[in-house]
C-alpha cells in the first residue's frame, strides 16, 4: 500500500519568508511525528499528533514553528520568517495506535529546505 | 540520549551475510529493540523490531540474546542497494508519543 508521503521534496526559500510542508500519513494511523535532520546529523523530534488530542509540541524550538493536523490525516508544518539555521530535512512519520506488539514509526521521504 | 552502541562503520561482501551488533546493556524490561536504516537522502526505513524472542521477516533477522543486553541483526545476502546506515533503537513499545532517538548507528558498506 501507498507509504508516507510529504511534499514539496524540496523547497528553496529566502530568509525571512514563510514556508508551509506537508505531510500525508498512512491511511488510517492514528499518530503523526515531525522530526527534522540537519546535514549530518540525527533527528531531532519536532511534535507528535495521537487522533484529536492536544499535540505534543515540546520539541518545537521557537515560536517560528506551529504544526496542524485536519481531520485526523494530513499535516501541515510552517514555519514563519525562515532563518538558514532551518536549513534541514524534515521528515514525518505515521504509525498505527494497536494494543500491543511495539509502536512502528513509518517514515515519508522527507523535505529538504535550503534557506539562503 | 540513545541508549545503544553500535560500531560506527563495518563493510561486507556482496552476497554474504550482514550480522550489525548492537549492544543496550541498561534495556528495561518493556522496551523493545528496533532497527532502522537510513540511505542516503532517504526517509529512515524500518526494518523490524522485537522484545525478547529472534524475529524474522522479509528483510531481515534479529537475534535477541537471551539477557537481552545485546541483538544482532543479520541481511542474510547483502546486495549493494543495503548500504546504508543502521540504527538500532531501543524503546518501550507502546509508549505512543515518545520520539524515536536516533544514534549515529553503523554505516554498513556493501563491496562488490
Amino acid at each position: 500500500g501507498a507509504g508516507v508521503s510529504q511534499s514539496p521534496s524540496n523547497k528553496v526559500t529566502e530568509k525571512g519568508k514563510d514556508v508551509e510542508l506537508r505531510c500525508d500519513p498512512i491511511s488510517g494511523h492514528t499518530a503523526l511525528y515531525w522530526y527534522r535532520q540537519s546535514l549530518g546529523q540525527g533527528l531531532e523530534f519536532l511534535i507528535y499528533f495521537q487522533g484529536n488530542s492536544a499535540p505534543d509540541k515540546s520539541g518545537l524550538p521557537s515560536d517560528r514553528f506551529s504544526a496542524e493536523r485536519t481531520g485526523g490525516s494530513v499535516s501541515t508544518l510552517t514555519i514563519q520568517r525562515t532563518q538558514q539555521e532551518d536549513s534541514a530535512v524534515y521528515l514525518c512519520a505515521s504509525s498505527f495506535d494497536r494494543l500491543a506488539g511495539g509502536e512502528t514509526q513509518y517514515f515519508g521521504p522527507g523535505t529538504r529546505l535550503l534557506v539562503l | 540520549d540513545a541508549k545503544t552502541t553500535q560500531p560506527p562503520s563495518m563493510d561486507c561482501a556482496e552476497g554474504r551475510a550482514a550480522n550489525l551488533p548492537c549492544n543496550h546493556s541498561t534495556i528495561s524490561g518493556n522496551e523493545y529493540v528496533y532497527w532502522y536504516r537510513q540511505i542516503h537522502s532517504q526517509g529512515p526505513q524500518y526494518i523490524i523490531h522485537g522484545l525478547k524472542n529472534n524475529e524474522t521477516n522479509e528483510m531481515a533477522s534479529l537475534i535477541i540474546t537471551e539477557d537481552r543486553k545485546s541483538s544482532t541483526l543479520i541481511l542474510p545476502h547483502a546486495t549493494l542497494r543495503d548500504t546504508a546506515v543502521y540504527y538500532c533503537i531501543v524503546r518501550v513499545g507502546d509508549n505512543y508519543g515518545q520520539n524515536f532517538v536516533f544514534g549515529p548507528g553503523t554505516r554498513l558498506s556493501v563491496l562488490p
